[in-house]
């Protein structure tokens, strides 16, 4: 079975601009969260996915922003980026009768 | 203000010793705690579980023990490898709304163990 799969790896921005992020999930998980890990912070909620709807969301701003599509895959989008949004980006999926979430490999942000 | 805290920014133990990592959380409502390892530039990768109906679950060289009067959790690694060194983050979720809501994790403990 095919684990959580995120694209790109790696991105390098510049300050203003926008980025989208990809996630698939892993076959028959239906829940999509995303996670912003940074050294001093560890690893912050962003928001949940399920069934193409938001169902939870973190304490970020509006720049930060998801969707989900009907195959369970899910797109971040930040918009304006700040240097302060170099980040590990992480996405989990997890099943509805499993409580654990499995990560993917993250996307590494650095934005200059 | 952190829900779930990891005290120990770093910890060193021998091969072969015991490995004793912490966890504290403030919200009685967390009823689901989990334990990842990360390695660097890698997703934290899912170790083991607990649910708040039990206070021991096993699983190999790994123990998560549930204190839920102390509201304090650990993970005991017996006996240590140095293959067992990364960060280790704790995590925990509650039951809201008829769904499990998302993970808070703690901001992870380094552990080395050393040959």
């Amino acid at each position: 079975k095919a684990g959580v799969t995120q694209t790109p790896r790696y991105l390098i921005k510049t300050r203003g601009q926008q980025v989208t992020l990809s996630c698939s999930p892993i076959s028959g998980h239906r829940s999509v969260s995303w996670y912003q890990q940074t050294p001093g912070q560890g690893l912050q909620f962003l928001f949940e996915y399920f069934s193409e709807t938001q169902r939870n969301k973190g304490n970020f701003p509006g720049r930060f922003s998801g969707r989900q599509f009907s195959n369970s895959r899910s797109e971040m989008n930040v918009s304006t980026l700040e240097l302060g949004d170099s980040a590990l980006y992480l996405c989990a999926s997890s099943s509805p009768r499993n409580t654990e979430a499995f990560f993917g490999q993250g996307t590494r942000l650095t934005v200059v | 203000d952190q829900q779930v805290k990891q005290n120990s920014p770093s910890l060193s133990v021998q091969e072969g010793r015991i490995s004793i990592l912490n966890c504290d959380y403030t919200n009685s409502m967390f009823d689901y705690f989990l334990w990842y390892k990360k390695y660097p530039a890698e997703g934290p990768t899912f170790l083991i579980s607990i649910s708040s109906i039990k206070d021991k679950n096993e699983d190999g060289r790994f123990t998560v023990f549930l204190n839920k009067s102390a509201k304090h959790l650990s993970l005991h690694i017996v006996p240590s490898q140095p293959g067992d060194s990364a960060v280790y983050f704790c995590a925990a979720s509650g039951y809201y709304g008829g769904s499990q809501g998302n993970l808070i994790f703690g901001k992870g403990t380094k552990l080395s163990v050393k040959p």
